[in-house]
């Protein structure tokens, strides 16, 4: 079965701080991996996938099979990055399967 | 407007009883889904309907049952609500065929059992 864990479920740091959200999952075929991200009183909304390999907002992840992992990553935080973070994996049936989520606070 | 909408966004409720709550998209998505996020934040897939084919998470009581009367809609029915179901569920749509996995997902309807 897979399973995708954020470890941290609060992380926080200061402004032009660099930031990492860690994820990691299990799954025994070829992943989908995604970050999704819910701003205070938003919607979730999708940041980022791992095929597409492009940076959103500042942000990257890099795919890491052997390790497991897809680490969101940001060189200088902002403080509108502020947010609940949720990582994901998309099964073959087309359902994601989401971490327990990180809330990323970015303090002036 | 071209999205996923939700209503109603908040619905409180005394245990028993029974509720329905309405998911709409006009994205013209082939996938449609039910998540529920609990108090502390964790989401969880519910459903996943494509094509009339319907995908339950095991999980999932038979008390919720999902309807679709087209494929533009996917309303989630709850029978005899417990306090456990107090929680933000979340509808979200895909086009599955094309194999763009992006999620669209609407605003939340914010249940509340008392």
């Amino acid at each position: 079965a897979q399973r995708v864990t954020q470890p941290e479920k609060l992380l926080s740091v200061f402004k032009g701080a660099p930031v990492e959200l860690k994820c990691n999952y299990s799954y025994s075929g070829s992943p989908e991996l995604f970050w999704y991200v819910q701003y205070s009183r938003q919607r979730l909304q999708l940041l980022l996938r791992h095929i597409s390999r492009e940076s959103i907002k500042g942000f990257t992840a890099d795919l890491n099979k052997g390790e497991t992992s897809f680490h969101l990553k940001k060189p200088f935080a902002q403080e509108e990055d502020s947010a609940m973070y949720y990582c994901a994996l998309n099964n073959a049936g087309n359902m994601l399967t989401f971490g327990g989520g990180t809330r990323l606070m970015v303090k002036p | 407007d071209t999205a996923v909408s939700q209503t109603p966004k908040y619905l409180v409720t005394q245990m028993g009883n029974d509720k329905s709550i309405k998911c709409e998209q006009n994205l013209g998505h082939d996938t449609m889904y039910w998540y529920k996020q609990d108090s502390k934040k964790f989401l969880k897939i519910m459903f996943s309907y494509n094509n009339k084919e319907l995908i339950i998470n095991e999980t999932v009581p038979n008390r919720f049952s999902p309807k679709s009367p087209d494929k533009a809609h996917l309303n989630l029915h709850i029978n005899s609500l417990e306090l456990g179901d107090s929680a933000v569920y979340f509808c979200a749509s895909s086009q599955v065929s094309g194999r763009s996995y992006e999620q669209y997902f609407g605003p939340g309807t914010r249940l509340t059992v008392t």
